[in-house]
């Protein structure tokens, strides 16, 4: 168990639709992470967060946004689904923000559009 | 794109030592080597990183070329638990605006 919690397990929704994933940091980390794993792109960075501000943006799509709120838990907000955002979306967790610093993950969000 | 190279797969057999090597040519001197393993189903799970050392814990040990082009992730005694996809990244101390980088990483297999 890493410490980190990801919420909800397993989500089944519509082509068209609005979802939102959400992530608890493990205790005292500043930094969330935002991951897509996907059968043909594999582990694909989407953004990061450090104590409420953005920090880093990766391969994020327009119709997905995230934010870290006040007690640092993070949510992921996907829209406008499509059926090739059909992925495991993982959150990860880390002390602080530089590279060398360990990123804990959370067990993953399972998203399956129809 | 992934900085390192690692082989897709490799197989090993139960309580026999393992070797998965990571080339990674273009590491600057600031760029620390991370290694991550993934069961199936599963997120990612740290196992070990280091800077220009050796290191060791209690799930493995890293071994870094005196160039610090390799390295090499060394499981001692492989159990069948350790069979998982493993990936080497390289992170720079100061990533600000950068992140990891996973490759394909190896497919470990361990035969009982």
């Amino acid at each position: 168990d890493s410490g980190v919690t990801q919420t909800p397990k397993h989500l089944i929704t519509a082509t068209g639709q609005r979802v939102t994933l959400r992530c608890s940091p493990r205790s005292g980390d500043l930094s969330v992470y935002w991951y897509q794993q996907s059968l043909d792109q594999g582990l694909q960075f989407l953004i990061q967060y450090y104590n409420g501000e953005e920090r880093a943006k990766g391969n994020i799509l327009e119709r997905f946004s995230a934010q870290q709120f006040p007690d640092l838990h993070s949510e992921l907000n996907l829209s406008s689904l499509e059926l090739g955002d059909s992925a495991l979306y993982f959150c990860a967790s880390s002390v602080g923000a530089g590279g060398h610093k360990t990123q804990y993950f959370g067990p993953g969000t399972r998203l399956l559009v129809l | 794109d992934a900085k390192t190279t690692q082989p897709n797969s490799m197989e090993s057999n139960e309580e026999e030592p393992v070797h998965l090597p990571c080339n990674h040519s273009t590491i600057s001197g600031t760029d620390y080597i991370h290694w991550y393993r993934q069961l199936p189903s599963q997120g990612p799970e740290y196992v070990i990183h280091g800077l220009t050392s050796n290191v060791n814990n209690r799930m493995a040990s890293l071994a870094i070329a005196e160039d610090r082009k390799s390295s090499t992730l060394i499981l001692h005694r492989a159990t069948l638990r350790d069979a998982a996809v493993y990936y080497c990244i390289l992170s720079p101390r100061d990533n600000y605006g950068q992140n990891f980088v996973f490759g394909p990483g190896t497919r470990l297999s361990v035969l009982p």
